[in-house]
């Protein structure tokens, strides 16, 4: 099976911009989970979405939003970039909720 | 709220050798999971180790091996016979059994190998 995938792997914006990252999930893996990664803040959950809805959401601003389509792939959108949105963001699946996350190889995000 | 903490920013170790990288969480909660995952500098997460609370039995993965004190709330992680691919940083993670949402990971470990 293939792994998780993101896409693109590195992104530049500048600030005000909006920025759009797409995560596919292993095939048959219906949650997929967002993480913000940064030096200062280390790993923060963002949100998870299962079965197309949004399950939970981490302590992020509304700028933040996410959806997942009806083929489980999922985008996280952020809006208004600041400078401190840089960072990896981190896509993880798993066939549910309860279950193991598998993790892909992240989109470095840099904000100028 | 359910707190991570690895005191150690930064582990070193000689090829062959053992190492010990350590974790300590909060939590009220007495079923839970914890993890060791390990983030090379390709920076994709790879799960090396699990552990359910409700096992005392310390759970092993070849080489990698954990020692889980669920009173003292200590979950560390044991590399046998190091490898320079072992070079990494190691994330200690814990989540309720219930929601996988809450996944709570440490500041993570950085450790070299040294041939």
């Amino acid at each position: 099976k293939a792994g998780v995938t993101q896409t693109p792997r590195y992104l530049i914006k500048t600030r005000g911009q909006q920025v759009t990252l797409s995560c596919s999930p292993i095939s048959g893996h219906r949650s997929v989970s967002w993480y913000q990664q940064t030096p200062g803040q280390g790993l923060q959950f963002l949100f998870e979405y299962f079965s197309e809805t949004q399950r939970n959401k981490g302590n992020f601003p509304g700028r933040f939003s996410g959806r997942q389509f009806s083929n489980s792939r999922s985008e996280m959108n952020v809006s208004t970039l600041e400078l401190g949105d840089s960072a990896l963001y981190l896509c993880a699946s798993s066939t549910d909720t309860y279950n193991e996350q598998f993790f892909g190889p992240g989109t470095r995000l840099t904000v100028l | 709220a359910q707190t991570v903490t690895q005191s150690q920013p930064e582990m070193s170790v000689q090829e062959a050798e053992t190492v010990t990288l350590s974790c300590t969480y909060d939590t009220s909660e007495s079923d839970y999971y914890l993890f060791w995952y390990k983030q090379p500098p390709s920076r994709q997460m790879i799960l090396v180790i699990r552990q359910e609370a409700y096992k005392q039995q310390n759970a092993t993965e070849n080489r990698f091996s954990v020692n889980f004190q669920k009173a003292a709330k200590s979950f560390s992680l044991k590399i046998s016979d190091s490898q320079l691919g072992d070079a990494a940083m190691y994330f200690c993670a814990y989540r309720p059994s219930y929601n996988n949402n809450d996944m709570r990971f440490g500041a993570g470990t950085r450790l070299t190998v040294k041939p």
